[in-house]
């Protein structure tokens, strides 16, 4: 069965600095992979999301990911980030074949930007 | 277009008590899905369903049950609520992921805002 690990539960940073936000998976082959955002007392958001080809993966809100298959990890980045990017993030994964798209998540990470 | 929609908002229970949340997509998805969020525990698929009239468990049934009678909703319900099951439940609906169209990658999850579910 395929897993998902954010070693990073909290991270703060300062407005205009870079984020880097880790995720490693566990899977047989290469999987989907996402990542989404969840702000306070909201649903979640997909920010991007990758199948397959091009190994970076450019999102909404200026996010990008690179998968990197001999590391097992699909980091998310911003090289600048905005008090409004305060919020949850999740990555998640799902595997290529099977009858339904059923996601494994992340624990998340969540992020607080310092002014 | 409202996307998903979860009724209600919040719901606060006794133990024992039973509730029925209801999930409605407007987007002709076929694929629908219930997971409970948790404190340091990501979301966890309790139900999901690949059609209407179909139903499946996934990591965490136990307490649920789900139907499906209509394409567009997705009702989860509780028969006898537990404190255990206090948690913020969402719903997510999808296109079916084995369907390809050239040009487009269809497959991709759309959520509901939520419900906060407590049990006393």
């Amino acid at each position: 069965a395929q897993s998902v690990t954010q070693p990073d539960i909290h991270i703060t940073v300062s407005e205009g600095a870079s984020l880097e936000l880790r995720c490693n998976y566990s899977y047989g082959a290469t999987p989907y992979l996402f990542w989404y955002v969840q702000s306070p007392g909201q649903g979640l958001q997909l920010l991007l999301k990758y199948f397959s080809g091009d190994t970076l993966v450019q999102g909404i809100k200026g996010f990008e990911a690179e998968f990197k298959r001999s590391q097992s990890s699909f980091n998310l980045r911003k090289p600048s980030v905005h008090w409004s990017d305060a919020a949850e993030y999740f990555c998640a994964v799902r595997p290529h074949t099977g009858t339904a798209s059923k996601l494994t998540f992340g624990t998340g990470t969540r992020l607080q930007v310092t002014l | 277009n409202a996307g998903v929609t979860q009724t209600p908002k919040f719901r606060v229970l006794k133990t024992g008590q039973s509730m029925t949340l209801l999930c409605a997509q407007d987007m002709n998805h076929e694929y629908m899905y219930w997971y409970r969020q948790d404190p340091g525990m990501g979301l966890r698929l309790i139900h999901y369903s690949v059609g209407e009239g179909t139903t499946a468990k996934g990591e965490v049934p136990d307490g649920y049950n789900v139907s499906r009678l209509k394409k567009q909703n997705f009702l989860l319900g509780l028969e006898s609520a537990a404190p255990s099951q206090t948690s913020v439940y969402f719903c997510a609906s999808s296109t079916d992921p084995g369907r390809r169209i050239p040009g487009r990658t269809l497959d991709q999850q759309f959520f509901g805002p939520g419900t906060r579910l407590t049990v006393l």
